[in-house]
């Protein structure tokens, strides 16, 4: 079954405390994307990555680290969470930039106390 | 910068038709989608349209009018299961690269 699949879908962490959310995709998708999506603001992307070892800053990175070294994975790395990044958290992929479907995983709850 | 407007709340009728609005304004216009999002779920792709005009497929149809900065979502012999948020994105092409902007959301609340 073609899916995005992100790890864990509920965490709740305390403030300075190193995370990884992973996400991984079974369709050979070029392009992924984090977004953040919080009440009021909708859907936010955070990073982006169009290959293998090539990410760029979406409108809101800062306080986020991502990494490509494989083609299906795209983790989102929190180096020192804070309260602020209390979100919900989405992964998405597509064929290509200029594909017309993105995938969305199931999301991740975030929670920094 | 971008900048997307949809109404944030919306109240339509079992078996009625109902259009959610989206307005833009952008530099690099390169498409624009409609998602539909379950409270709780991630969203899922409904519709894209990159010219002018309107897309349909099955109860659900889009328009888009580049001049205007305005496209629309429209539902058609509405379900409750249709009950959920509705987020209009545009693609925008810049520096190379391509972004994807997401509205607020619409929430459709679908009532018998």
């Amino acid at each position: 079954e073609a899916q995005v699949t992100q790890n864990p879908r509920y965490l709740i962490t305390v403030t300075g405390k190193k995370l990884t959310v992973t996400c991984s995709q079974n369709m050979n998708h070029e392009y992924m994307s984090w977004y953040r999506q919080d009440p009021g603001l909708g859907l936010r992307q955070i990073y982006y990555s169009m290959n293998v070892e090539v990410t760029d800053k979406g409108d809101v990175p800062e306080g986020y680290k991502v990494s490509r070294k494989e083609k299906r994975n795209f983790p989102l790395i929190l180096e020192s969470p804070s309260p602020n990044q209390t979100s919900l958290y989405f992964c998405a992929s597509s064929l290509g930039q200029m594909n017309t479907e993105a995938f969305f995983g199931q999301g991740t709850r975030l929670t920094v106390v | 910068g971008q900048n997307i407007d949809q109404p944030t709340e919306m109240t339509a009728t079992e078996g009625a038709i109902v259009q959610i609005n989206c307005t833009y304004q952008t530099s690099g216009f390169n498409g624009l989608f409609w998602y539909q999002q379950h409270a709780g779920e991630a969203p899922t792709f409904l519709s894209y349209n990159v010219l002018d005009g309107l897309e349909e497929k099955g109860r659900f149809s889009s328009f888009l009018s580049r001049s205007k900065g305005y496209s629309y979502l429209l539902l058609k012999e509405l379900q409750m299961k249709d009950s959920a948020s509705y987020l209009c994105a545009v693609r925008s092409q810049q520096a190379g690269s391509y972004q994807l902007t997401f509205g607020k959301g619409t929430k459709l609340s679908v009532i018998p």
